[in-house]
């Protein structure tokens, strides 16, 4: 089946403004997981969720940043007043398991990848 | 701070020939390791695992290696091939607590035909 597809692959914006990430994980997967990546430098954790419950946002730099899932599936990660240095690759993984209970692999997305200017 | 570290950025290794990987950690608490395999423009994929309660697993060419002494771990691939040219993750949690994965910054392999 299809795999993790985030969209848009591509967002070239101008600091200050509001941007919307979308993440469509596998069917079926409960745990949904927003990770930001830099140039060099692995994935960093950033906040999940088992079905639509936001479970840790511990990751999260700052209150700029927020995401929800509000039916179990699609994940939008939100950045309001962007700033230059929230420039990265923002990658969404899904695992088929409660990550509460259960430790499964996770099925990593293309990402999207943010240029702020 | 970085609790996953793989200090070597990049590997060449000859065709055929046994490539090895390695990654230290510094949270005694993790107790599941994984070993992600990304390519250019694409997301990381999973590749092999290994939970605590183990030293070793094995799947066809790769293997990976666990010290929880020295809280090492490594992964050997053996016979490499041009086609495991690509940028190999180790991650590492916590079972049962989220899920969350701790990356290391990633060791590019090329494999010389």
């Amino acid at each position: 089946g299809a795999g993790v597809s985030q969209s848009p692959r591509y967002k070239v914006t101008k600091r200050g403004q509001d941007v919307a990430l979308r993440c469509d994980p596998i069917s079926g997967h409960v745990s949904l997981y927003w990770y930001r990546q830099a140039l060099g430098q692995g994935p960093e954790f950033l906040t999940y969720f088992n079905y639509e419950a936001q479970q840790d946002k511990s990751g999260l730099p700052n209150d700029r940043f927020s995401a929800e899932r509000p039916e179990g599936s699609i994940s939008t990660l939100t950045i309001q007043r962007t700033e230059q240095r929230d420039s990265a690759m923002y990658r969404c993984a899904s695992s088929p398991r409660d990550g509460g209970t259960d430790t499964d692999t996770q099925y990593f997305g293309p990402g999207t990848r943010l240029t702020v200017l | 701070d970085q609790q996953v570290k793989q200090n070597s950025p990049s590997l060449s290794v000859q065709e055929g020939r046994i490539s090895i990987l390695n990654c230290d950690y510094t949270n005694s608490m993790f107790d599941y390791f994984l070993w992600y395999k990304k390519y250019p423009a694409e997301g990381p994929t999973f590749l092999i695992s290994i939970s605590s309660i183990k030293d070793k697993n094995e799947d066809g060419r790769f293997t990976v290696f666990l010290n929880k002494s020295a809280k090492h771990l490594s992964l050997h691939i053996v016979p490499s091939q041009p086609g495991d040219s690509a940028v190999y993750f180790c991650a590492a949690t916590v079972s049962n607590t989220g899920n969350q994965f701790y990356f290391g910054t990633g060791t590019s392999l090329t494999v010389i035909p």
